[in-house]
């Protein structure tokens, strides 16, 4: 089992929908869970930020990571065509490197 | 924000050759870099992290002998490609860790190598 599992996708939604991207783990000891977006041939930009467990809500994205299931999520509002691009969760424990899910590819129509 | 730096953006070079990358932290001092190479479609996968100062620490199946890494000061790291071959082609991504909050990785743009 892989320490971070995350569903390829593609996923495809039109314009103003609600997206839920998820990831599951495997490390319990995982403290730090980051989502990145990723646009084509682009580095990754940090979206949100997340330590322990709880909602964080920034804007038209929230995330929500639930310890006890080891399971996260990015749920992103009133979709827009410029969200489209590539979604990455990273978790970590402290003073490690992040370790990255295979991330899930949005595609929103307008 | 944060701001990771890397140049180049995007190298050809003939096999053999070496190829040195530059991943700067522009308005941070980050006392840790990591070094990341992504295939297309695949997520990253980190090939070593360097603290400033120190020797690099590589990821297993990482060859450190053909990916040098030095990271002279708390702004720069470099990482280069020493005899490249086409097989080394790829996307490479700098993240630096902000020295105040250590737990935060900002990225790069990226390099995109292609070894003819």
């Amino acid at each position: 089992q892989k320490e971070v599992e995350q569903d390829p996708g593609p996923l495809s939604v039109p314009e103003g929908a609600i997206v839920s991207l998820n990831c599951t783990y495997s490390n319990s000891a995982f403290q730090y869970f980051m989502w990145y977006r990723q646009y084509s041939r682009k580095g990754p930009e940090l979206l949100m930020y997340t330590y322990s467990s709880g909602n964080k809500e920034d804007g038209r994205f929230t995330a929500q990571v639930d310890k006890s299931s080891k399971y996260i999520s990015l749920f992103i509002r009133d979709s827009q065509p410029s969200d489209s691009a590539t979604y990455l969760c990273a978790m970590k424990q402290a003073g490690t490197a992040l370790i990255f899910g295979k991330g899930t590819t949005l595609s929103v129509s307008s | 924000g944060a701001v990771v730096s890397q140049h180049p953006s995007r190298v050809i070079c003939k096999s053999g050759t070496s190829v040195k990358i530059e991943c700067r932290s522009l308005d941070f001092q980050a006392t840790t870099m990591f070094w990341y190479r992504q295939f297309p479609k695949q997520s990253l996968m980190l090939m070593a992290t360097s603290n400033e100062g120190s020797k690099a620490t590589y990821e297993q199946g990482v060859e450190k002998d053909k990916f040098l890494i030095n990271h002279a000061s708390l702004t720069l790291s470099t990482l280069t490609v020493t005899s490249a071959h086409p097989e080394d082609s790829s996307f490479y991504i700098c993240s630096a860790g902000d020295r105040v909050l250590p737990d935060t990785q900002y990225f790069g743009p990226g390099t995109r190598l292609t070894v003819l």
